[in-house]
């Protein structure tokens, strides 16, 4: 059973243009969201997060915004670039201490064109 | 400088033999994860530690035995590998049990 669904498998996007990668969530219990960017053969890498009590959070060019109501966030990242071409990951957390854990997506590839 | 390190990065064995993946971070964290990655690309929890005390076992086999001789080292031991366990397995690290800082992972393949 999939709590954190990215139902995208890959987005392909013009360099300079908007990319939008959108993350769905069905537990209710999640209270905190996170952003993670993967190349091929590294580890995930800590991109951006957001906690429920916000809609929006900002950093540079990557932008998540959090619709609790639909359980839906998704990452803008403006301008695109082509070094912005990896697999991101969206992740939830619920409860905060020491039993917290993440349940992540399948992830989604960018693939941002020059 | 690495914040959270794997070895081997690569490990190719044959079943039922009995292998360990070592990690460490240097960030100074508390509490340290082992994830699996399995082939249909989902990240997993399988164990958290918190200085040195297990915190989350989620359901893995007892084959699979973590170990932790100080906060910025765990280990994960795997006995009678199978060909199931074939993965890319990912340390993390993370001090406010929210944010979590991977490893490059190692990828295991079972023969």
């Amino acid at each position: 059973d999939q709590q954190v669904k990215q139902n995208s498998p890959s987005l392909s996007v013009q360099e300079g243009r908007i990319s939008i990668l959108n993350c769905d969530y069905t537990n209710s219990m999640f209270d905190y969201f996170l952003w993670y960017k993967k190349y091929p053969a590294e580890g995930p890498t800590f991109l951006i997060s957001i906690s429920s009590i916000k809609d929006k959070n900002e950093d540079g060019r990557f932008t998540v915004f959090l619709n609790k109501s639909a359980k839906h966030l998704s990452l803008h990242i403006v301008p695109s670039q082509p070094g912005d071409s990896a697999v991101y990951f969206c992740a939830a957390s619920a409860l905060g201490g020491a039993n917290s854990k993440l349940t992540f997506g399948k992830g989604i590839t960018l693939s941002v064109r020059p | 400088d690495t914040a959270v390190s794997q070895t081997p990065k690569y490990l190719v064995t044959q079943m039922g033999n009995d292998k360990s993946i070592k990690c460490e971070q240097n960030l100074g964290h508390d509490t340290m994860y082992w994830y699996k990655q399995d082939s249909k690309k989902f990240l997993k929890i399988m164990f958290s530690y918190n200085n040195k005390e297990l915190i989350i076992n989620e359901t893995v086999p007892n084959r699979f035995s973590p170990k932790s001789p100080d906060k910025a080292h765990l280990n994960l031991h795997i006995n009678s590998l199978e060909l199931g366990d074939s993965a890319v397995y990912f340390c993390a690290s993370s001090q406010d049990e929210i944010t979590q800082y991977f490893g490059p992972g190692t990828r295991l393949t079972v023969l």
